[in-house]
């Protein structure tokens, strides 16, 4: 069975990029999509975006201006960079398997990152 | 985006309920609407897919139901393992969008 773990920092100072990355073990990333996905007790879960192994991504407009996500298939890893942060970013972040049409069904267990100074 | 307007927001429950919860989406969505479990401290799970699939090793007790703007998710006889978060998410356009949840406790 698939599983899915985020890593990186939980503390991250006001203006600057959060960089966390998520390791798949139990499948290959080459055959799913691979989603990054963040809750907050007041927005609630929210989409960040998607990739494809090829590097094809699909992005949150909301987020779009702020994120990049990435792949690296020899590593069996993918990874978030969002820039430019505020308070407004601390959330617990979740990495998933996704299917084409932007479904999650597997999740990571999920890191919590703070935006503070 | 889509909006998904999740009812009730909270349920106060008791084991063996038949428990309801709905999703009523801004526009016409297809059948393309997920149902997911969250526990305190951890990741959601894929309970239902496609508005009326139940995913591989998940209890016959938990259905889905509806199409097009409505959608029902149904517990027939509730488990005191069931107390959870439960929220929808549809995929029809992106960005995919969740409901605001429904937290199920006990009575």
């Amino acid at each position: 069975q698939v599983q899915l773990q985020e890593s990186g920092p939980g503390l991250v100072k006001p203006s600057e990029t959060l960089s966390l990355t998520c390791t798949v073990s139990g499948g290959s990333i080459t055959s799913h999509f691979w989603s990054w996905i963040r809750q907050t007790p007041g927005k609630g879960l929210e989409w960040i975006g998607y990739i494809y192994h090829t590097g094809s991504t699909k992005y949150n407009p909301s987020l779009e201006s702020r994120v990049t996500i990435s792949v690296d298939s020899s590593k069996n890893q993918f990874s978030l960079r969002l820039s430019s942060l505020t308070a407004a970013d601390t959330a617990i972040y979740y990495c998933a398997r996704t299917f084409s049409s932007a479904w999650p069904d597997y999740w990571g267990q999920g890191t919590l990152v703070t935006v503070s100074s | 985006d889509i909006q998904m307007t999740q009812s009730p927001s909270s349920l106060s429950t008791s084991v063996g309920d038949r428990v309801t919860i709905t999703c009523q989406a801004s526009q016409d969505i297809n059948n393309f609407l997920n149902w997911y479990q969250q526990k305190p401290g951890k990741a959601p799970k894929l309970l239902i897919y496609e508005a009326s699939n139940l995913e591989t090793g998940v209890p016959s007790r938990f259905s889905g139901s509806g199409s097009g703007t409505d959608f029902t998710f149904t517990i027939s006889s509730l488990q005191p393992e069931d107390i959870a978060t439960y929220y929808c998410l549809q995929f029809d356009t992106l960005p995919p969008t969740f409901g605001r949840g429904t937290r199920l406790d006990f009575k």
